[in-house]
């Protein structure tokens, strides 16, 4: 089993629309969670980081679920500007810094 | 200030050669991560150099070795290519020094060193 899971993709939306990604995580001791954004042949980049409480950043949404070890990402009103593809990423446990990548999620916004 | 830069930004390396790539962290910063992203995956560790020691270390073999200077600047070296090891690679450097709580760094990644080997 892979230590983070998303899905596959590739989800194409028409501008406007509202869409959701959705991950899991193996490791119960992992402590962070993130979104990362990485456009074509580009590096990752963070979106934002994802809280117990979830949190929001405008049209962006993350929530997670320690129970259930399960990360989302909602993303209203979709933008053309929002076509990339969305890494779920969780650090491993212990002092470093070990980022942990899902395969990524490829978003296609429609006009 | 300079974010964090990489070198070279493509190569292409025929199987059994040898490759060095080189990261310099983001201005103030101390510590690189090196991690390879193959085509239609998601970036995998391979180390972490912190005080110019291997740290922590994915599942690589030991084709994969690396380097920190005094400077924090960092090389990664791959051994014997072997047509698999096609990929980008990408270093990324935090500062971990003045952190209570170390790991709690955000990472600044590079644009990435795009290997082929043929």
């Amino acid at each position: 089993r892979k230590e983070v899971e998303q899905d596959p993709g590739p989800f194409n939306v028409p501008e406007g629309a509202t869409v959701a990604f959705n991950c899991t995580y193996s490791n119960s001791a992992s402590q962070s969670f993130f979104w990362y954004r990485q456009d074509c042949r580009k590096e990752p980049k963070l979106l934002m980081s994802v809280y117990s409480s979830g949190n929001e950043d405008g049209r962006f949404t993350a929530q997670l679920n320690r129970a259930s070890q399960y990360i989302s990402l909602l993303i209203r009103d979709s933008k053309l500007s929002d076509s990339a593809t969305y890494l779920c990423v969780v650090k491993g446990g212990g002092a470093t810094n070990k980022l942990i990548f899902g395969t990524g999620t490829l978003l296609a916004v429609q006009p | 200030d300079a974010g964090v830069t990489q070198s070279p930004t493509h190569l292409i390396k025929t199987r059994g050669q040898q490759v060095t790539l080189r990261c310099s962290p983001k201005s103030g910063h101390d510590t690189v991560s090196w991690y390879q992203q193959a085509l239609g995956q998601g970036p995998q560790f391979i180390f972490q150099y912190y005080e110019e020691e291997e740290r922590q270390r994915g599942n690589f073999p030991d084709r994969f070795s690396g380097h920190q200077f005094p400077n924090y600047s960092s090389e990664l070296n791959v051994n014997a290519l072997l047509l698999g090891d096609s990929a980008l690679y990408l270093c990324a450097s935090s500062l971990e020094s003045r952190h209570i709580s170390p790991g709690n760094s955000p990472l600044h990644f590079g644009n990435g060193t795009r290997l082929t080997v043929t």
